[in-house]
């Protein structure tokens, strides 16, 4: 099955610092990345959408200039969180996908823990 | 405006017992939809699929079911076991690379 992984697993951080999350597809070419996030006991919530090699695509709501994405590979997207603050405290989990169908369903990193203090 | 809906935040099961999980949806144009489990600080695993064409798909002790008048689908955890206990999340797609649209969670216990 595809592999992906996403470091770090957990990050504390201090406010107004940038923080950068790296997802990658090992085994597989991720034409699109997915970025979600999910706070304490809610939902996972699409924050941004990106295709290899074109700019991301964010849900209302999501703050393009906060949130930075680079998906100039195949295999390896980042997520900067930018000039982080208390609020931004979230679980982050990026899920790439080269198409390889819903059968499959699509594959998720491990996820990371950001705590900004 | 949620348009994947999981109505009960928690489950609890005896050993060997059937846990059903429910999930309603209120987008007609979905055509994938997903069970995943998911434990504290980790990605979501997949653990089953079932299309829009179809109303039932089966994968060991894992069964879903689709009910696309309702726009309701379950799933079926037969026997359960204490290893099963994670939250759940049902989840929909439209066609194509779309990205998923997940409910809220189901929290399942098993109880040994």
């Amino acid at each position: 099955g595809a592999v992906v992984s996403q470091h770090p697993s957990r990050v504390i951080c201090k406010s107004g610092t940038s923080v950068k999350i790296e997802c990658r597809s090992l085994d597989f070419q991720a034409t699109t990345m997915f970025w979600y996030r999910q706070f304490p006991k809610k939902s996972l919530m699409l924050m941004a959408t990106s295709n290899e090699g074109s700019k991301a695509t964010y849900e209302q709501g999501v703050e393009k200039d906060k949130f930075l994405i680079n998906h100039a590979s195949l295999t390896l997207s980042t997520l900067t969180v930018t000039s982080a603050h208390p609020e931004d405290s979230s679980f982050y989990i990026c899920s790439p996908t080269g198409g390889q169908g819903e059968v499959q369903g699509y594959t998720f990193g491990s996820g990371t823990r950001l705590t900004v203090v | 405006d949620q348009q994947v809906k999981q109505n009960s935040p928690s489950l609890s099961v005896q050993e060997g017992r059937i846990s059903i999980l429910n999930c309603d949806y209120t987008n007609s144009m979905f055509d994938y939809f997903l069970w995943y489990k998911k434990y504290p600080a980790e990605g979501p695993t997949f653990l089953i699929s079932i299309s829009s064409i179809k109303d039932k798909n089966e994968d060991g002790r894992f069964t879903v079911f689709l009910n696309k008048s309702a726009k309701h689908l379950s799933l079926h955890i037969v026997p359960s076991q204490p290893g099963d206990s994670a939250v759940y999340f049902c989840a929909a797609k439209l066609s194509g690379n779309t990205p998923l649209v997940f409910g809220k969670g189901t929290r399942l216990s098993v109880i040994a």
